[in-house]
């Protein structure tokens, strides 16, 4: 079975720094997606970024990006110019690629703070 | 962008309600929805798969009579919790797919708070 896991349970940055947020995933299979969520005290899911197994290429979206290690199964997310609005729980996820089901699994969370 | 509409957001009732809840995708067939259970300060457990015209699929430990759950549709799938206890009390949040084979994205429903006086 796929498990995901965070070690961070809690991380603080300061407003306009950088931050990095670990994860770290098992699995046997070669074909998966990952995702990092982010769900502010409104408790909504937000999608932040994802990436795609097979694609060595690390994944941006403006002030996200990921380090996608996928020998070490490792998939860190840098928030880059960090904001006040960024503050919330970031979840990380792994998913099957293809199948019938492909439900997410999720990691416990890291709860972000931003100081401003 | 897709959206998953959740209905109610929060629900507050006496021990032994059946309360239903309600996930719809607006603007999109979904042949798949999960429904996730999330504690307070923990991440989502998921619950259940439902795939349209077929039963739910539950994960181990779910009482499946205790946690209804029917997707008579493409747009809609509902999740009932019967006589309801205080220990049901949680955040449910469903998300729904819109492909069959599980390589499209989920989308999240806002999520149903439910107190259980």
């Amino acid at each position: 079975a796929q498990t995901v896991t965070q070690s961070q349970p809690e991380m603080s940055v300061q407003e306009a720094e950088t931050v990095t947020l670990s994860c770290t995933y098992d699995t046997s299979e070669s074909d998966y997606y990952l995702f990092w969520y982010k769900q502010p005290p409104s408790r909504q899911m937000i999608l932040v970024i994802r990436q795609e197994a097979y694609k060595q290429q690390n994944a941006t979206e403006n002030r996200f990006s990921v380090n996608f290690q996928k020998a070490a199964k490792s998939f860190s997310l840098k928030i880059s110019d960090s904001q006040l609005g960024d503050a919330a729980m970031y979840f990380c996820a792994y998913r099957n690629y293809g199948g019938s089901q492909g439900n997410l699994i999720f990691g416990k969370g890291t709860k972000l703070s931003v100081k401003p | 962008g897709a959206v998953v509409s959740q209905h109610p957001s929060r629900v507050i009732c006496k021990s032994g309600t059946s309360v239903k809840i309600e996930c719809r995708s607006l603007d999109f067939q979904a042949t798949t929805m999960f429904w996730y259970r999330q504690f307070p300060k923990q991440s989502l457990m998921l619950m259940a798969t439902s795939n349209e015209g077929s039963k739910a699929t539950y994960e181990q430990g779910v009482e499946k009579d205790k946690f209804l759950i029917n997707h008579a549709s493409l747009t809609l799938s509902t999740l009932t919790v019967t006589s309801a206890h205080p220990e049901d009390s949680s955040f449910y949040i469903c998300s729904a797919r819109a492909t069959p084979q599980g390589k499209g994205p989920q989308h999240f429903g806002d999520g149903t708070r439910l107190s259980i006086l």
